[in-house]
């Protein structure tokens, strides 16, 4: 089975202070995603990556960035925490060798206080 | 840009009953779709995914169409049970992409 993990289930932080969210998956998958959801608003991109130290900025980048160091580690990083960016932050995978089903973690609760 | 409807917004069943959820997508130039669920404050699991050579899916009690020309799809939920409750969003690629555009959802609740 595969496996998507995230470091943590709930994360409560300061305004200004910098957020690491780390994600994980074990089935060795070239494509990751983060994506950030909210009531009223659904599943947003906020970036992926196609390949190790490759990144794409999706649909709302502006105050995150992202590294991917080792193709099963993707990070999302927030460089200084604002109220706005509380919210539930979901990370993702894609087997595009043959079904092309995208894999989703647990999620992380980030509150930014 | 594909943009990703699910009507209606919450649905609310007797245990038993069957229903039926629909999506709708503005860009049929896909080459899937895909069907997850989503359980209050958890991650999504992949429930179904429809190449666009297929016209079905089957996985247990859940069916799942796809009609590219009409931008449609449906997910079909027999004989439901109170352990289907949870949100349940589709998802399509942009031509050419591996991003996912989400619907924002169809949360179901089925009553004992």
């Amino acid at each position: 089975d595969v496996k998507v993990t995230q470091s943590s289930r709930y994360l409560v932080k300061r305004t200004g202070e910098k957020v690491f969210l780390e994600c994980v998956q074990d089935m060795d998958h070239e494509n990751m995603f983060w994506y950030r959801q909210d009531p009223g608003l659904g599943l947003r991109l906020i970036y992926f990556s196609y390949d190790v130290k490759m990144k794409e900025k999706g649909d709302i980048p502006e105050g995150y960035s992202v590294s991917r160091e080792k193709k099963e580690r993707f990070s999302l990083i927030l460089e200084s925490a604002s109220t706005n960016q509380t919210s539930m932050y979901l990370c993702a995978s894609i087997d595009n060798q043959s079904t092309d089903t995208q894999y989703f973690g647990p999620g992380t609760r980030l509150t930014v206080l | 840009k594909q943009e990703v409807t699910q009507i209606p917004a919450a649905l609310s069943v007797p245990e038993g009953e069957n229903l039926v959820l629909n999506c709708s997508f503005t860009d049929s130039a896909i080459y899937n779709l895909q069907w997850f669920r989503q359980d209050p404050g958890k991650g999504l699991t992949s429930l179904l995914l429809i190449q666009s050579s297929q016209r079905e899916q089957t996985s247990g009690r859940l069916n799942a169409s796809l009609d590219k020309s009409s931008g449609r799809s449906t997910l079909y939920i027999a004989a439901s049970q109170p352990g289907d409750s949870a949100t349940y969003l589709c998802a399509a690629p942009g031509a050419g992409s591996y991003q996912l555009t989400f619907g924002k959802g169809t949360k179901l609740s089925v009553i004992p």
